[in-house]
């Protein structure tokens, strides 16, 4: 079984709109994770950690429900900026990167 | 300047052909990482080093090895290149704890013809 699963999208949102995804992990001994943001050939870079408190910036909020064994992403006023494929990670295991969600954000 | 650098960032080069590619990198971290990524695939991790002496292979090791110069430097090499090799390389670090997640390199693009 797979350490996470992520619907691989792709959302395709209008620009402005609020667009959330979910990744589901396998290890309930995971407390905290990483949203990476990956563009179109181009290397991943670190959006934000998520620890049980959850984390917010800016127009992105990440929260961990551990009774439920997920992690979601919630992005508000979409930008076209936005368009990206967004991968979770468990801290615990950072070595596995997954397929990750494609988001497009339309004009 | 980047933090990691990769080099080349494009190359093609031929089947049977051996060929390196190269990583360094600012960050003064200890641990160094190699994936390979291709279309509609995640990330997959061909090695990793914890520090100089230590070198571990990962999920796809098979074809390639590794040198950890030095701390700041670490390079993959593919002994004699094969088409199923083409595909976008990217180099990471992280610090000894991996707290704040990778930074990656740009990335390779190599094409084995």
């Amino acid at each position: 079984r797979k350490e996470v699963e992520q619907d691989p999208g792709p959302f395709n949102v209008p620009e402005g709109a609020t667009v959330a995804f979910n990744c589901t992990y396998s290890n309930s001994a995971s407390q905290s994770f990483f949203w990476y943001r990956q563009d179109c050939r181009k290397e991943p870079k670190l959006l934000m950690s998520v620890y049980s408190s959850g984390n917010e910036d800016g127009r992105f909020t990440a929260q961990l429900n551990r009774a439920s064994q997920y992690i979601s992403l919630l992005i508000r006023d979409s930008k076209l900026s936005d368009s990206a494929t967004y991968l979770c990670v468990p801290f615990r295991n950072q070595f596995y990167f997954g397929t990750g969600t494609s988001l497009t954000v339309i004009p | 300047d980047a933090d990691v650098t990769q080099t080349p960032r494009n190359r093609i080069t031929k089947t049977g052909k051996r060929i390196m590619l190269e990583c360094s990198q600012t960050k003064g971290h200890d641990r160094m990482y190699w994936y390979r990524q291709d279309p509609g695939l995640g990330l997959r991790l061909i090695y990793y080093s914890f520090d100089v002496k230590d070198i571990n292979k990962g999920e796809i090791s098979d074809g390639y090895s590794v040198s950890r110069q030095a701390q700041a430097k670490f390079s993959l090499s593919l002994e004699s290149a094969i088409p199923n090799q083409t595909a976008l390389y990217f180099c990471a670090t992280s610090d000894r704890g991996s707290n704040y997640g990778y930074t990656f390199g740009s990335g390779t693009r190599l094409t084995v013809v």
